[in-house]
């Protein structure tokens, strides 16, 4: 079973400045994959990047990017040159199989992103 | 299209009212989801829907009653509910392996029980 755990409820950056969010994980299994997820008042809940947990690249879309410590059990989402339309709240999440066999998405607490400008 | 649409966007309702909610997807995704968020949580499941059929119930009250009639559809009935099962309600597709693809949410039905 997977457990998401993201420690910081709120960060704050100014428009342009770089963040990082924090999120780690515990999983017993040996290939899995990682999403961040990002749920703006308009309520969606939008994929921002996702990372196999095999790969050693560090996945990047655009302005986000990960830092994914496999050793560590660590996946943190960096946002550059953050604009205005990142504010958020922002959840790390992963798969989890259930016992059944079927697939369960698990989310961490979140972090809410605010963007001063 | 890729979208999940669900409607209404926001439904008020009192605790004797039956009435449901509506999930729609035209990407060809095999498994629906339906999550509870309450303000300023994570999503928490309650269905799966795996090829129309209920994979899993997370021991959600009978109170709320999932409903797939065919692959692009979901609803969830409600009947009887209290004013702590107001929540936003989300609605999610995936394809077959959710876990390479990710999952596509729905805006929400904003539920106020009164």
């Amino acid at each position: 079973a997977q457990t998401v755990t993201q420690s910081q409820p709120e960060m704050s950056v100014q428009e342009a400045e770089t963040v990082t969010l924090s999120c780690t994980y515990d999983t017993s299994e040996s290939d899995y994959y990682l999403f961040w997820y990002k749920q703006p008042p308009s309520r969606q809940m939008i994929l921002v990047i996702r990372q196999e947990a095999y790969k050693q690249q560090n996945a990047t879309e655009n302005r986000f990017s990960v830092n994914f410590q496999k050793a560590a059990k660590s996946f943190s989402l960096k946002i550059s040159d953050s604009q205005l339309g990142d504010a958020a709240m922002y959840f790390c999440a992963s798969p989890s199989l259930t016992q059944g066999g079927s697939e369960k998405l698990v989310f961490g607490k979140g972090t809410k992103l605010t963007v001063n400008p | 299209d890729t979208e999940v649409t669900q409607t209404p966007k926001h439904l008020v309702m009192g605790m004797t009212n039956k009435k449901s909610l509506k999930c729609e997807q035209h990407m060809g995704h095999r498994a629906m989801y339906w999550y509870k968020q309450k303000a300023k949580k994570p999503p928490e499941l309650m269905f799966v829907y795996s090829y129309e059929k209920l994979s899993i119930n997370e021991s959600v009250p009978s109170r709320f009653s999932p409903e797939c009639p065919n692959s692009s559809l979901l609803n969830l009935h409600l009947h009887a509910l209290q004013p702590e099962d107001s929540a936003l309600y989300l609605c999610a597709s995936s394809q077959e392996h959710a876990a390479i693809y990710g999952y596509t949410f729905g805006s929400g039905t904003r539920l106020t029980v009164v």
